[in-house]
């Protein structure tokens, strides 16, 4: 069975802050993919990056940036300088080649206050 | 334009009442998937399909069912088995298996039911 943990439920800063968001994962299949998925007020999830197992490089898009670390199963998220329409809530998601649906995370809710 | 849509955005039932949940999508995509959620919990699956006519049980289906009669369309029908409906429920859509690597899913924009 495979499991995502996401432990901070909900973080608040300032605008143009860094903020990170933690998310560890379990799994027994040696080829899976994880997922951001980002959920505004409106409450339609929109998709943000997905990264297979095999593929550990970190990458840096505008204001966001991953962390991927398959040695302690972590797939982190950074929003850079983050802005009031930055406020939602984020969900770390994992699917397996073996499996044919998205195990969620509890999602963190994030506030940023101008 | 493509994507997916849910239809109510609101409904309310009465104890003991059947409803059901729409969902069509324009993405030709062979998957789709039903999740609920609640406060604090994350989403959790119903039911997913992915191909037509055929359809599994997700983490909570008890009091739930589907039917996956044409690709674009999975309903989602509320029973009055289901104890405790109350929620957002969401509806997705992804390339499937025939994808090979696993895509993104597209979620539509949410049912919230309410039992009265």
């Amino acid at each position: 069975a495979q499991k995502v943990t996401q432990a901070q439920t909900e973080i608040s800063v300032v605008e143009k802050e860094d903020v990170t968001l933690d998310c560890v994962y379990e799994t027994r299949d040696t080829t899976y993919y994880l997922f951001w998925y980002k959920q505004p007020p409106s409450g339609e999830l929109v998709f943000l990056i997905r990264r297979n197992s095999f593929d550990e490089q970190n990458e840096i898009s505008g204001r966001y940036s991953w962390n991927f670390q398959k040695s302690t199963s972590s797939f982190n998220f950074t929003i850079t300088a983050s802005q009031v329409v930055d406020s939602a809530v984020y969900f770390c998601a994992l699917e397996t080649l073996n499996d044919y649906k998205l195990s969620f995370g509890a999602g963190t809710t994030v506030t940023v206050r101008a | 334009d493509g994507g997916i849509t849910q239809s109510p955005k609101y409904l309310f039932r009465k104890e003991g009442q059947n409803v059901t949940l729409s969902c069509e999508q324009n993405l030709n995509h062979d998957a789709m998937y039903w999740y609920r959620q609640d406060p604090g919990q994350g989403l959790r699956l119903i039911y997913y399909s992915q191909i037509v006519n055929d359809f599994q049980k997700g983490d909570i289906a008890e009091g739930y069912s589907v039917s996956r009669e044409k690709k674009e369309s999975f309903p989602l029908t509320v029973t009055s088995a289901q104890k405790n409906p109350t929620a957002f429920y969401l509806c997705a859509s992804s390339m499937g298996v025939r994808a090979g690597a696993r895509t993104e899913a597209f979620f539509g924009q949410g049912t919230r039911l309410t039992v009265v």
